[in-house]
C-alpha cells in the first residue's frame, strides 16, 4: 500500500527566506507525482506536476524535484512572501487497479511566512 | 484550467440525516473524483465517478454509505448517508480534464460538521 510521509509538519520562516519542503513515497511504482496548495475555503491549487519520466518542474519561483528511485520530492521555494502561507500537499498517481488510477496524498507541511 | 463549484459551502447536520453534495464544472471532463479530509488527516479517495457507468469505491467506502451520481459530463453528487459524528470532514470534488495533462482540478470543498 502506497503512503505519502511530508517533513516537516509545519514550518515558519521570515520573509524573503529560501525553504524546501520534502516528500517522501514507499512504492516507486508511479505515474506522477503533483504538488498541491491547499488555502481554507478555497479546495487545493495544483502548483506542479512530475511525470514518472521526469526529474524537475520549475514555475516561478517553484521548483519541484523528483527521484522515483528512493522514493523522494522535494518543493524548492525561493524569496518567501506572506502570500505562500498556506498547507502544501504531496501526491502521487498510481494504479487502483484496471484502468482506474487515483492520488494519494501526504497530511501536508503547513508553512507561514512571515513579514 | 477547469472551474469547480460544490454546493453547499458547508453544513451542520443532525446524526442519522443524509446531505447531497453537488460539483458542477464549468467544461466537459472524463474523470470526476470525490475526497474525503477528516481533521487533521490527509485526504482520501472515496470513489471515482464516470459518466455513464457505476462509480468505482476504494476500500473501506461503500455505496449504501456514499451513494454517486453522475448524469453527465458537467456534474456530479456525492451524498453522506446516516450520518454520524464521524462522517464531520471536508468532501472536496475533483476532475480530470478531456485530453488533460493529468493535472487534477479542485473544487473549494464543503465542510460537513455533524452534531
Amino acid at each position: 500500500k502506497q503512503e505519502v510521509t511530508q517533513i516537516p509538519a509545519a514550518l515558519s520562516v521570515p520573509e524573503g527566506e529560501n525553504l524546501v519542503l520534502n516528500c517522501s513515497f514507499t512504492d516507486s511504482a508511479i505515474y506522477n507525482l503533483q504538488w498541491f496548495r491547499q488555502d481554507p475555503g478555497k479546495g487545493l491549487t495544483s502548483l506542479l506536476l512530475i511525470q514518472s519520466s521526469q526529474r524537475e518542474q520549475t514555475s516561478g519561483r517553484l521548483n519541484a524535484s523528483l527521484d522515483k528511485s528512493s522514493g523522494r520530492s522535494t518543493l524548492y521555494i525561493a524569496a518567501s512572501q506572506p502570500g505562500d502561507s498556506a498547507t502544501y500537499l504531496c501526491a502521487v498517481m498510481v494504479s487502483s487497479g484496471g484502468s482506474n488510477y487515483k492520488l494519494t496524498f501526504g497530511k501536508g507541511t503547513l508553512l507561514t511566512v512571515n513579514p | 484550467s477547469a472551474v469547480i463549484s460544490q454546493k453547499p459551502s458547508r453544513d451542520i447536520c443532525q446524526r442519522g440525516t443524509s446531505l447531497t453534495i453537488q460539483c458542477q464544472v464549468d467544461s466537459q471532463v472524463t474523470m470526476m473524483f470525490w475526497y474525503r479530509q477528516q481533521p487533521g488527516q490527509s485526504l482520501t479517495l472515496i470513489a471515482t465517478a464516470n459518466q455513464g457507468s457505476e462509480a468505482t469505491y476504494e476500500s473501506g467506502f461503500v455505496i449504501d454509505k456514499f451513494p454517486i451520481s453522475r448524469p453527465n459530463l458537467t456534474f456530479s453528487t456525492l451524498t453522506v448517508s446516516n450520518m454520524s459524528p464521524e462522517d464531520s470532514s471536508i468532501y472536496l470534488c475533483s476532475v480530470e480534464e478531456l485530453g488533460g495533462s493529468d493535472t487534477q482540478y479542485f473544487g473549494p470543498g464543503t465542510r460537513l460538521t455533524v452534531l
